[in-house]
């Protein structure tokens, strides 16, 4: 299956610091990757999807301005979370978009104190 | 729209025992793809099995298999003489076919395996 790798695993950052995270596919190019969120006990769910060499495009009720997505690159898309404040403290996790298959990168703990 | 639900919430078994996850889906496409994925407590997601629509034969591997049937829009997924290490949370989940299609996850069943 196609590799993605996600950085960090895990970090912890005061309230009102950035944090970027950072998704690649390692053995193909991905035009388009999703962010998904996911906060404790609960499921998945879609964020923002990220286009490479255009705007990314947001669900409904997340910040844009305040979840940065760029995606430069066919092989780079990463999420900056800004201003962090403790609520945005949850497990983030990017997939690329494949037309039949759905992998994902190992995942983000983020909290934030 | 698309929908997935997954009316099981926790489940806890004792090792060896079997037990089904069940998976009831909705969606007006036609051609889509289903999903199962394990996720431990680490938090990766783990990819099981993936079936797409005009497929509906049903699938073993090992201890693990799927029964997909179209006419009631269920993927259910049955772990045979479960182990411990089967505890985590599993997702089931859909896609359909196109450009940019997205994921959609049910909201996960917790299994624990007690020795």
């Amino acid at each position: 299956g196609a590799v993605v790798s996600q950085h960090p695993s895990w970090v912890i950052c005061k309230s009102g610091t950035s944090v970027k995270i950072e998704c690649r596919s390692l053995d193909f190019q991905a035009t388009t990757m999703f962010w998904y969120r996911q906060f404790p006990k609960q499921s998945l769910m879609l964020m923002a999807t990220s286009n490479e060499g255009s705007k990314a495009t947001y669900e409904q009720g997340v910040e844009k301005d305040k979840f940065l997505i760029n995606h430069a690159s066919l092989t780079l898309s990463t999420l900056t979370v800004t201003s962090a404040h403790p609520e945005d403290s949850s497990f983030y996790i990017c997939s690329p978009f494949l037309e039949r298959e759905a992998f994902f990168g190992q995942g983000t703990r983020l909290t934030v104190v | 729209a698309q929908k997935v639900t997954q009316a099981q919430t926790e489940i806890s078994v004792v090792e060896k025992e079997d037990v089904t996850l069940d998976c009831v889906y909705e969606t007006r496409d036609t051609t889509y793809y289903l999903f199962w994925y394990k996720q431990p407590p680490s938090g990766e997601l783990v990819f099981l099995i993936r079936r797409n629509s005009f497929d509906e034969q049903n699938e073993i591997s090992g201890r693990y298999s799927w029964n997909f049937q179209k006419s009631t829009s269920s993927f259910n997924f049955t772990i045979t003489a479960s182990q411990v290490v089967d505890s985590a949370v599993y997702f089931c989940a859909l896609k359909y076919t196109g450009a940019n299609s997205k994921l959609t996850f049910g909201k996960g069943i917790t299994l624990s395996v007690r020795p």
